[in-house]
């Protein structure tokens, strides 16, 4: 099976933009999904497939994928953005889904 | 609008089989897969298994000689047995519904879980 690596915390100032990397081998045949968790709820799917977000979901979160490496970026980070944000995919050796450690979002 | 609700046993002790089972309501369990995810307290998020409504199911390797899932398509429901849980299994899980695609422009497909109820804490004392 392969990992999905994330930096475990990154920080932003308020109003400024931020991107927030997964790496693995198998972004390499998958695009991922992102996920947004605040303290003591589910995660919520922000963005899925090449960078398409479902209804609801704010337009400052997209995504791009290049090579081994996804990246999502939040432009003009808000207060509410400050969370945790978990990218997922197939794991290109098995039928397993597979989840990068998660990075935290603070908001400055 | 689909949403999840799970229902199960909070409490465990060592050595008993934890069980769950998510109901779908307003939807249908045909043509999406119906994932299980757990998060231990602090930690990141797992993927433990999932399951089809013809019964094809997917696990994580490190916990396949523990897991089962199932589905019952007359109830709408599919459901997780972990057996022999230790302290280690203590965490919220979720269960999920699960889509995908494939992106022909990218020769990519793509996996999403797009619907999550809100999570139970299992506890193993």
């Amino acid at each position: 099976s392969s990992d999905l690596t994330q930096d475990p915390a990154v920080s932003v100032a308020l109003g400024q933009t931020v991107t927030i990397t997964c790496q693995g081998d198998s972004l390499r045949n998958y695009f991922p999904s992102w996920y947004q968790q605040k303290p003591g709820q589910a995660p919520v799917l922000i963005i899925f497939a090449k960078n398409n977000r479902p209804s609801g979901i704010t337009d400052r979160f997209s995504a791009s994928t290049s090579g081994n490496t996804a990246s999502l970026t939040i432009t003009g980070a808000q207060a509410e953005d400050e969370a945790d944000y978990y990218c997922n995919c197939r794991d290109r050796y098995g039928d397993q889904l597979i989840f990068g450690g998660g990075t935290k979002l603070t908001v400055l | 609008q689909v949403h999840l609700q799970q229902w199960g046993a909070g409490q465990l002790k060592p050595s008993e089989t934890l069980s769950l089972t998510c109901v779908v309501y307003s939807g249908s369990l045909s043509d999406y897969y119906w994932s299980w995810i757990r998060q231990s307290p602090g930690k990141g998020l797992e993927w433990i298994g999932e399951i089809n409504h013809s019964g094809i199911t997917h696990y994580n390797p490190s916990l396949a000689s523990r897991v089962t899932i199932s589905v019952d398509t007359s109830k709408d429901q599919f459901s997780l047995k972990l057996n022999s849980v230790t302290a280690a299994d203590t965490a919220v899980y979720y269960c999920a519904r699960r889509d995908y695609g494939f992106w022909s422009g990218s020769h990519y497909y793509f996996y999403y879980m797009d619907v999550w109820d809100k999570g139970t804490t299992v506890t193993v004392s």
